[in-house]
């Protein structure tokens, strides 16, 4: 069940301050996805790797900004965090980016205060 | 892009009885159609899918219809039971490879 994990968990933190969430899979897929769940459970995509490369880049603010060091991994990093943040952030990954099955990361719980 | 639309927004159902759940989409090159479960504090999980070259897909009490010409596919849950209620998403891949959600069914199963 491990399959993709991510942490932190949760994470409260101040308006303004720069945090980083971190996802790995150990499936040996080559796509990882990170997606913001809202309040209304809204599920949006933000950002998409293949290969280490950038393939899907949303309409997000430039405070975020994703980062693959291979193919197991994708961090996200929010900058100047603002209250509009605060939502649940989930990472995803897949053995290719079409017609291809995505599993979830169990989610990071982001409040901003 | 790809507009998904998911209906109802909330279905209440008594315990054995059917859930239907349907969604549409707009992009005609869409071609992979799954399914995800979410319960409260959970992530997502897929739950079934079906590609464009099938009209019909069926997984014990879960099964999924999709007509391609009407541009709609739906889910359909029989004999429910407790344990199945969550909030489901339907999802469509576009032409970009994206996966669009719609906005998801709150399923509550009262025994």
């Amino acid at each position: 069940d491990t399959a993709v994990s991510q942490t932190p968990k949760y994470l409260v933190t101040q308006m303004g301050n720069d945090k980083s969430i971190k996802c790995e899979q150990n499936l040996g897929h080559d796509t990882m996805y990170w997606y913001k769940q809202d309040s209304k459970k809204f599920l949006k995509i933000m950002f998409s790797y293949n290969n280490k490369e950038l393939i899907i880049n949303e309409t997000v603010p430039n405070r975020f900004s994703p980062k693959s060091p291979d193919k197991a991994h994708l961090n996200l990093h929010i900058n100047s965090l603002e209250l509009g943040d605060s939502a649940v952030y989930f990472c995803a990954s897949s053995s290719r980016t079409r017609e291809e099955t995505q599993y979830f990361g169990p989610g990071t719980r982001l409040l901003v205060l | 892009g790809e507009n998904v639309e998911q209906h109802p927004s909330t279905l209440s159902v008594q315990e054995g009885d059917s859930a239907v759940i349907k969604c549409t989409y707009s992009d005609s090159a869409s071609n992979y159609f799954p399914w995800y479960k979410q319960e409260l504090g959970k992530r997502p999980q897929l739950i079934i899918d079906i590609r464009s070259n099938v009209g019909e897909k069926k997984d014990q009490r879960i099964a999924v219809t999709l007509n391609k010409t009407a541009k709609h596919f739906s889910l359909h849950i029989t004999e429910t039971q407790p344990e199945d209620s969550a909030v489901y998403f339907c999802a469509a891949t576009d032409s970009w490879g994206k996966l669009q959600f719609g906005a998801g069914t709150q399923v509550v199963v009262t025994p």
